[in-house]
């Protein structure tokens, strides 16, 4: 069965810190889509970005960084040199694509981050 | 860019009476999703639909049913509402359900059951 663990509950730095959120997943499927989504305090659901299972590639925009490994099946989020605005929950999300379900999203518990001035 | 539209952004209601939340996807967007979040919670799937016809269900109760009209909007009604209702509940979107894509979520509707 699918499932996304996110071990950390609660990360406080201080601004101008790094700090990595860790995701991991767990999914049958060869085919599937990995999401990272930001919720701050007004409670809106941000998307952030969409990785799928074939695309290996690290990417980086501007402060924030993500490394998917299939081989330890994580998908983790660095931010770069922290800001109190980045203090938000942060959910890493799994969708299938051969299991069917139209793509529903299966959510990790979330990390919230409080980013100290 | 137009988002996804939500109404109403805050509800209150009587154990046992009925809500009726209203969802706008993005222009375009065929795919409608339902999710509720608990206080506290992860966001959990309850309903989609694609081109107007149900695609999946999770965990949604009896009590609910949902549907998406000619112009892509969708309305969750909710009967019999229960304390354990209160959350916040979230419509998304996304563009050709028949590939995972993108899901954009709207504002979301804070329902709160007294």
């Amino acid at each position: 069965a699918q499932k996304v663990t996110q071990a950390q509950t609660e990360i406080s730095v201080v601004e101008k810190e790094d700090v990595t959120l860790d995701c991991v997943y767990e999914t049958r499927d060869t085919t599937y889509y990995l999401f990272w989504y930001k919720q701050p305090p007004s409670g809106e659901l941000v998307f952030l970005i969409r990785r799928n299972s074939f695309d290996e590639q690290n990417e980086i925009s501007g402060r924030y960084s993500w490394n998917f490994q299939k081989s330890t099946s994580s998908f983790n989020f660095t931010i770069t040199a922290s800001q109190v605005v980045d203090s938000a929950v942060y959910f890493c999300a799994l969708s299938e694509a051969e299991s069917g379900g139209y793509n529903k999203l299966i959510f990790g518990a979330g990390t919230r981050l409080a980013v100290h001035p | 860019a137009a988002g996804v539209i939500q109404s109403p952004r805050h509800l209150i209601k009587e154990k046992r009476e009925t809500a009726t939340l209203k969802c706008y996807p993005i222009p375009r967007h065929d795919t409608v999703y339902w999710y509720q979040q608990g206080p506290g919670q992860d966001p959990q799937f309850l309903i989609s639909f694609y081109e107007k016809m149900q695609s999946d269900k999770g965990s949604i109760p009896d009590r609910f049913s949902a549907q998406q009209f000619s112009d892509y909007h969708s309305e969750l009604n909710m009967s019999s509402l229960e304390l354990g209702d209160s959350a916040l509940y979230f419509c998304a979107s996304s563009l050709d359900g028949g590939e995972t894509d993108t899901q954009y979520f709207g504002p979301g509707t804070r329902l709160t059951v007294l």
